[in-house]
């Protein structure tokens, strides 16, 4: 399977811990996009991957999130101290062009 | 955040209808994009419009960029019971910066029901 791929895609996970998610993009795709996407909503732009570089991210992206891409290849995106609002399906696309999505990590704080 | 206007919300027809969706914006994108989610996975994309006017068909799907870059649509023909999902309009580069940089916008999603 050449498609994108995330780990895991179920964690449950109690407030206040630290929950890590992995997303590995089409090989030859240089640009890694990470999403949040709530129930009944269309997904929300995070951040943004060119090679290593993050070159934007949302307002969204609080300080208790860190997304890193440290060879240009997988990424990982890092919650600390989560919260119960932080409970949603996280996606990951990757692209040279046009953005192709992962199956998404699906986060349940309790 | 930010989320497309997308309508209807939620459409219940019978196996064979044809299907009408279509997607409003107050920016203007550079692209639109047609994606398709079933229930807990990612969106899968269908179909991928480049420039204003643009009309593309993937099989049974037909997609166009409006004119004026703030809206798109798309319509189903002869609907099968695996359409059955929700369908995301997604636009990108509204804002154009030297890194092509092309997060999507998506919209609010279009619930499509085959009654049996």
């Amino acid at each position: 399977d050449t498609g994108v791929s995330q780990n895991p895609r179920h964690k449950i996970t109690k407030r206040g811990q630290n929950v890590t998610f992995r997303c590995d993009p089409i090989s030859e795709h240089n640009r890694l996009y990470w999403y949040r996407q709530t129930l009944g909503q269309g997904p929300e732009f995070l951040t943004y991957f060119q090679n290593e570089a993050q070159l934007e991210k949302s307002r969204l992206l609080s300080d208790r999130f860190s997304a890193e891409r440290p060879k240009g290849s997988f990424s990982t995106l890092e919650i600390q101290r989560t919260e119960q609002g932080d409970s949603a399906m996280y996606l990951c696309a990757s692209s040279s062009d046009t953005q192709y999505f992962g199956p998404g990590t699906r986060l349940t704080v309790l | 955040g930010q989320q497309l206007n997308q309508s209807p919300q939620s459409m219940f027809i019978q196996e064979g209808e044809d299907v009408s969706m279509n997607c409003t914006s107050s920016s203007i994108f550079n692209t639109w994009l047609w994606y398709k989610q079933d229930p807990g996975e990612g969106p899968v994309l269908l179909i991928a419009l480049y420039k204003a006017g643009e009309l593309t068909s993937n099989g049974r799907l037909t997609a166009q960029f409006g004119i004026t870059r703030k809206d798109s649509f798309l319509n189903i023909s002869a609907s099968i019971p695996s359409d059955v999902g929700i369908y995301f309009c997604a636009g990108g580069g509204a804002q154009r910066t030297n890194f092509g940089n092309e997060k999507l916008t998506f919209g609010t999603g279009t619930r499509l029901t085959i009654i049996p």
